[in-house]
């Protein structure tokens, strides 16, 4: 069967510090991955999407980026986080021969 | 591209009453349409889906309904009890295709009250 890691599950970091999230699927192949980000309130924002390795879609310009330097990792980044950059961060996998997205744990990043 | 609005924004009911959330999407092409519940502080989970080409689907006290004419499709939580409190998600996609992506609605917010 097939598990989505993310971490880490928690992180408070100062602003002007780098980031640095992993998520990683195991149990499929070349699947489509993607960031989400949660702020205030409940919605989904989708950051970034990815199809195959090096081939990062952004949909947000901002402070992030990303890479998915294997078949089944996928990386947020940022060079130097901003308060704004606080939220949850989500990962997900899609199968893309069912159709059905999945979630990965979740990493609450706080910038102070 | 797609477009997915969801409503209520928030809903309460009390223990015991059905909930019914409702979502329209704006992609004719669009076939699959999952939903998710979020507990606080936690991932989004799929808790049901349904395919273009059918009209209903049930799972104990759940059920989707999809009207692809209309292009709308609701979620139906009958008997509610306490632990249905969460947020609650719609989204429109397709089953096939390397790069679509899966268009969300920005939640529900049910409150069941004991």
């Amino acid at each position: 069967s097939q598990t989505i890691h993310q971490w880490p599950a928690t992180l408070v970091q100062p602003v002007g510090s780098p980031l640095s999230l992993e998520c990683t699927v195991e149990g499929t192949s070349n699947p489509n991955l993607y960031w989400y980000r949660q702020a205030a309130g409940r919605g989904l924002q989708l950051l970034f999407y990815s199809v195959g390795i090096g081939q990062i879609s952004s949909e947000v310009p901002q402070n992030l980026s990303a890479s998915r330097p294997q078949d089944r990792q996928f990386i947020l980044s940022s060079k130097k986080l901003l308060l704004s950059d606080s939220g949850f961060y989500l990962c997900a996998w899609r199968d893309r021969g069912q159709g059905k997205a999945f979630f990965g744990q979740g990493t609450r990043l706080t910038v102070v | 591209g797609e477009n997915v609005e969801q409503h209520p924004s928030t809903l309460s009911v009390q223990e015991g009453d059905s909930a019914v959330i409702k979502c329209t999407y704006s992609d004719s092409a669009s076939n699959y349409f999952p939903w998710y519940k979020q507990e606080l502080g936690k991932r989004p989970q799929l808790i049901i889906d349904i395919r273009s080409n059918v009209g209903e689907k049930k799972d104990q006290r759940i059920a989707v309904t999809l009207n692809k004419t209309a292009k709308h499709f609701s979620l139906h939580i009958t008997e509610t009890q306490p632990e249905d409190s969460a947020v609650y998600f719609c989204a429109a996609s397709l089953t096939a295709g390397g790069s679509y992506i899966p268009t969300f609605g920005r939640g529900t917010s049910l409150i069941v009250h004991p």
